[in-house]
């Protein structure tokens, strides 16, 4: 298997723009979790779903992140509009339930995203 | 408030034993789990405890009390490439995991 799949790698963008990042899991697994991760805040979780569903997004800082699931295999996170504060690395991570209670995450290799 | 607290810098040498400290105050308690970050790279999974006791994998352990809310990582026979950063987390309810704010271990020659 590939692992889980992030894209774009890097982005750069000015504040007010959209930004959309990608994320597919890997196959079979039924948990996926949206992180950011940065100096001061460590890594926190934005939101998770299971089987396409959203289940928690308490984490999900405002009004202007967004996150689907709209089949097993693709996941977004948009932010509109962007701030430069939102600037961090943020992983997508996926898990199988049955493998010790979905603790055993599995990251993609995250998107560094820089709003200037 | 939920916490996890772990020492934010470990230093040692090659060859060496380190143990990386956590303990956690959390409204649920399911299980904790420690992950390896190196820099510019993604956290990866190393170990999970839901019991007390002692789990080994290879050069690493992790061992877990629930009365005391503490659990450690111990890592053996440390190599160069062991230098990175170390996180607990905790499973306190559902399947989120609820991260510390990390260790960074430093192994010299």
């Amino acid at each position: 298997d590939a692992g889980v799949i992030q894209s774009p790698r890097h982005e750069v963008t000015e504040m007010g723009q959209e930004v959309t990042l990608r994320c597919k899991p890997i196959s079979g697994h039924d948990y996926l979790f949206w992180y950011r991760q940065t100096m001061m805040r460590g890594l926190e979780l934005l939101i998770y779903f299971n089987n396409n569903v959203p289940i928690d997004d308490s984490g999900m800082p405002e009004d202007r992140f967004s996150a689907k699931m709209p089949n097993a295999s693709f996941s977004t996170l948009k932010i509109q509009p962007s701030e430069p504060r939102d600037s961090a690395v943020y992983f997508c991570a996926s898990s199988l339930t049955t493998r010790t209670s979905g603790s055993e995450q599995y990251f993609g290799p995250g998107t560094r995203l820089t709003v200037t | 408030g939920q916490s996890l607290e772990q020492p934010s810098e470990v230093t040692a040498v090659e060859g060496a034993i380190v143990q990386i400290n956590c303990t956690y105050q959390t409204s649920g308690f399911y299980g904790l789990s420690w992950y390896q970050q190196h820099d510019g790279g993604a956290p990866t999974f190393l170990s999970y405890n839901a019991l007390d006791g002692l789990e080994e994998t290879g050069r690493f352990s992790s061992f877990l009390s629930r009365s005391d809310s503490y659990g450690y990582l111990l890592l053996q026979e440390l190599q160069m490439k062991d230098s990175a950063s170390y996180f607990c987390a905790v499973r306190s309810s559902g399947t989120a995991l609820i991260f510390g704010k990390g260790t960074t271990l430093s192994v010299s020659s």
